[in-house]
């Protein structure tokens, strides 16, 4: 059974940093590419980033590029989203999501149940 | 950036009925266009890819269909289950998805 577990919401300043990690079991993790996306409370769903399975290739929302980083350790079956200048529009539950390849064209075949990022003075 | 836009907004139904949910892109995605269902609390659950491909376990009261700019997933026979937010979501060109539909009960 794919799992798919995040970690690492927390409350932050405005302009902080925070790591966030999702751990992948069930599935042979370092073959699938990998996406984090985000849903603002009471909104709907907003594309944050996505990964290659090698970690070679990546893709960012504009409204986030610059500030976050994506990147995997498939040794360590796990991918972490590097969140820095954080802002009031950030706070929203961030999902990672699992593609059905490894690359290219790629939908969200299982998500995550979703941690919890508050950026808040 | 291709934007997608779902219509209604919110869909008022009842048990048994068939509901169809429409979503528009702002340019054409072929037929790279999947549809989630989410509920209250929880992380969206894929159930149509590639337009019009059921996800392996998804009740087959579910269907979609579309290409190019105009798609529409239908509910044949609305059960208790179903009542939740869809969105559609094109994948051709980086990743968007729709606002949002709200199926409630009427």
């Amino acid at each position: 059974e794919v799992q798919l577990l995040e970690s690492g919401g927390a409350l932050v300043q405005p302009g902080g940093s925070l790591r966030l990690s999702c751990e992948g079991s069930g599935f042979s993790f370092s073959t699938y590419a990998m996406s984090w996306v985000r849903q603002a409370p009471g909104k709907g769903l907003e594309w944050v980033s996505t990964i290659s399975y090698s970690g070679g290739d990546t893709d960012y929302a504009d409204s986030v590029k610059g500030r976050f980083t994506i990147s995997r350790d498939n040794s360590k079956n796990t991918l972490y989203l590097e969140m820095n200048s954080l802002r009031a529009e950030d706070t929203a539950f961030y999902y990672c999501a699992k593609a059905p390849y490894s690359s290219g064209r790629v939908y969200f075949h299982y998500w995550g149940q979703g941690t919890l990022v508050t950026v808040s003075s | 950036d291709i934007q997608m836009t779902q219509s209604p907004s919110i869909l008022s139904a009842s048990v048994g009925d068939s509901v169809t949910i429409s979503c528009r892109a702002s340019q054409s995605v072929s037929s790279w266009l999947a549809w989630y269902q989410q509920k209250p609390g929880k992380a969206p659950k894929l159930l149509i890819y590639k337009a019009s491909s059921l996800e392996s376990g998804v009740p087959s009261r579910f269907s979609g269909s579309g290409f190019g700019t105009e798609f529409t997933l239908t509910i044949s026979s609305l059960q208790p289950d179903d009542f939740a937010t869809y969105y559609c979501q094109q994948y051709k060109s980086y990743w968007t998805f729709g606002q949002g539909t709200k199926v409630e009960i009427k």
